[in-house]
């Protein structure tokens, strides 16, 4: 249990496009997702709270006219590069948990990963 | 502000043990998980702790000391399968910490 899925797996664009990255949790709903950016040799930096039926919480420096986030649902919740530049190029991780991370004891499960690369 | 540390990168023996270190300073505290990522994936869930002790699972354990914000985690009988980057995280809502890679020679 507590599959999550991410499509594209990897995605190659050019500069100025915009692409779109889909997160579904598969056998449970997740009133809230996570969105993570990782660059090489790095750790994990959380770039927003999507929380189902409402606006997305975005950490400090992240541009939200820029990463927009949709979460039309309670399976699914999408992220779009708007305006995509070669800085944007890294590997974008969402993860969705049962209780939106209010709990303690609550896992975050994470998707397998999207590799964007703008050229 | 919230802090968490790690050592960049480490090196064991296959077969070994080795004690992977995290420190953190967060306003609040809602418990410390390790994750295991290998290089291009997600990282997996290891451990979960929120009280102070050891907590055992397999061949790794998680310890936690609260007061003093800090935390391990312990890998024992190392396989060569076990290289990869650990992270360190402050919940619920994750803050990581920079990750430790390890590295682990037959």
């Amino acid at each position: 249990g507590a599959v999550v899925s991410q499509h594209p797996s990897w995605v190659i664009c050019k500069s100025g496009t915009s692409v779109k990255i889909e997160c579904r949790s598969l056998d449970f709903q997740a009133t809230t997702m996570f969105w993570y950016r990782q660059f090489p040799k790095q750790s994990l930096m959380l770039m927003a709270t999507s929380n189902e039926g409402s606006k997305a919480t975005y950490e400090q420096g992240v541009e939200k006219d820029k990463f927009l986030i949709n979460h039309a649902s309670l399976t699914l919740s999408t992220l779009t590069v708007t305006s995509a530049h070669p800085e944007d190029s890294s590997f974008y991780i969402c993860s969705a948990s049962l209780a939106g991370g209010r709990v303690g004891t609550d896992t975050q499960y994470f998707g397998p990963g999207t590799r964007l690369t703008v050229l | 502000g919230q802090n968490i540390d790690q050592p960049t990168e480490m090196t064991a023996t296959e077969g070994a043990i080795v004690q992977i270190n995290c420190t953190y300073q967060t306003s609040g505290f809602n418990g410390l998980f390790w994750y295991q990522q290998h290089a291009g994936e997600a990282p997996t869930f290891l451990s979960y702790n929120v009280l102070d002790g050891l907590e055992e699972k397999g061949r790794f354990s998680s310890f936690l000391s609260r007061s003093k914000g800090y935390s391990y985690l312990l890998l024992k009988e190392l396989q060569m399968k076990d290289s990869a980057s650990y992270l360190c995280a402050v919940g619920g809502k994750l803050i990581f910490g920079q990750g430790t890679e390890l590295s682990v020679k037959p």
